[in-house]
Parts: C-alpha cells; structure tokens; sequence
C-alpha cells in the first residue's frame, strides 16, 4: 500500500483482556518496528523485524507483550492480561531496509485504552 | 526507557518568526532524524542527518548534526500557522543498536496568526 497501515485505530480493553494490534508496513520493506507513545512523550523503542526474523526484541516491557511477523510482511503485536500501564499508542514503522537513509514511515497508530 | 533531552518543551511564537530547538543525549549517535507529529497521527520524517558536522536544509527547515555526535539542532525560519505541531529528536546508535530510535520528549510549537 501507500503507507504504513495499522488497525484497529482505537481499542478500548477492560483489565486483563488480550488484544492485538495488526501493523501491514508498506510494500516492499524489510523492516518494521514497533513503538510504545505514551501521553505527553516521544515514542519509545519496542522491538524490530528484518523479514520475517525479529532482531531486537529488547523494549518489549514484560513477557506479556509478544510481537511476530510471521511471513515477513504483516506483523502483530499482541498483549496479553492488559494493564493500565499499557495504555498508550502503538506506532508501527517500516523501512526498505536498515540501513535505509530515508529514515522510517510511520503509520497512524492504535490508540490503546484500557479500563 | 532512556530519552534524549528535548528542548524547549513548548514555545508560543507570532507567524513569521524563526524558530530554534534542540536536542542533547549523552551516548554518541550515528544519525540524527527530526520528525512532527499531528495530532491523532504517526510521526513525518523532516530532517535526516548522518555525518558529524552535518548541516543539512528541508524548505524553511534546517538542522545540524553537532560535532560531539551527541547533540543536534532544528531551526524553522519565517513560522506559517500550519508549522503547529510537536517535533521531535530521535538519534541511532551503531552496533546491535542499528535498528532502534531514541526519541526526544518532543517540543510544542504553537504558532499565533
């Protein structure tokens, strides 16, 4: 597609629900992230992908949070037994390649609400 | 999580003038991007910077990437009303951090017809 497109846009959760949130990275690109932004900050490293093989999984907060890309294309971050603390929005990039000098697109966000 | 250090957190300015923001960190970067962020939407890539001493022009937009590779600046000249929005700083490291972005705690831009 044109740009990176992510679903759904709002999620409203009740405590200790699992939710997952789809990240389809445009066309093409190697790479994807994914980014935690809580309200009032910059947006916080979560994990990243080259293909389909996670490289860095280091910002993932707690076991409770998984992400995969299974066929190198679409990705899914799911979160398990969500918290309040989780509330935030989740920003997926992609990008042709890592070493990309035309930085990462960004799509628009799932807004995460949990109650 | 560590964060650059972003400033200024807001700045309320009059159409036309120019504006300057800038952003430290305590590791070395290899790159330096400046994105803004709308409302409601992902970050836009403004400014990409990839050699220390860079100075490098979008439009009205200019950055640098300092000579310590641990500080960078963004200057927007002659402010228009649609520059509103929150900017942000985010650095890359080398090594196995390749992939990661550090961002800024952002500045507000609020520009006054």
């Amino acid at each position: 597609g044109a740009g990176v497109s992510q679903s759904p846009r709002y999620k409203v959760a009740k405590r200790g629900q699992d939710v997952a949130l789809r990240c389809d990275p445009i066309s093409g690109h190697v790479s994807l992230f994914w980014y935690q932004q809580a309200l009032g900050q910059g947006p916080e490293f979560l994990t990243y992908f080259q293909n389909e093989a996670q490289l860095d999984k280091s910002g993932l907060p707690s076991d409770r949070f998984f992400a995969e890309r299974p066929e190198g294309s679409v990705s899914t971050l799911k979160i398990q037994r969500t918290q309040q603390e989780d509330s935030a929005v989740y920003l997926c990039a992609s990008s042709p390649s890592l070493t990309s000098n035309y930085g990462y697109t960004f799509g628009s966000g799932t807004r995460l609400t949990v109650v | 999580g560590q964060q650059l250090n972003q400033s200024p957190q807001s700045m309320f300015i009059q159409e036309g003038e120019d504006v300057s923001m800038n952003c430290t960190s305590s590791s070395i970067f290899n790159t330096w991007l400046w994105y803004k962020q709308d409302p409601g939407e992902g970050p836009v890539l403004l400014i990409a910077l990839y050699k220390a001493g860079e100075l490098t022009s979008n439009g009205r937009l200019t950055a640098q990437f300092g000579i310590t590779r641990k500080d960078s600046f963004l200057n927007i000249s002659a402010s228009i009303p649609s520059d509103v929005g929150i900017y942000f700083c985010a650095g890359r490291a080398g090594g196995t951090s390749y992939g990661k972005l550090t961002f800024g705690q952002g500045t507000i831009l609020t520009v006054h017809p």
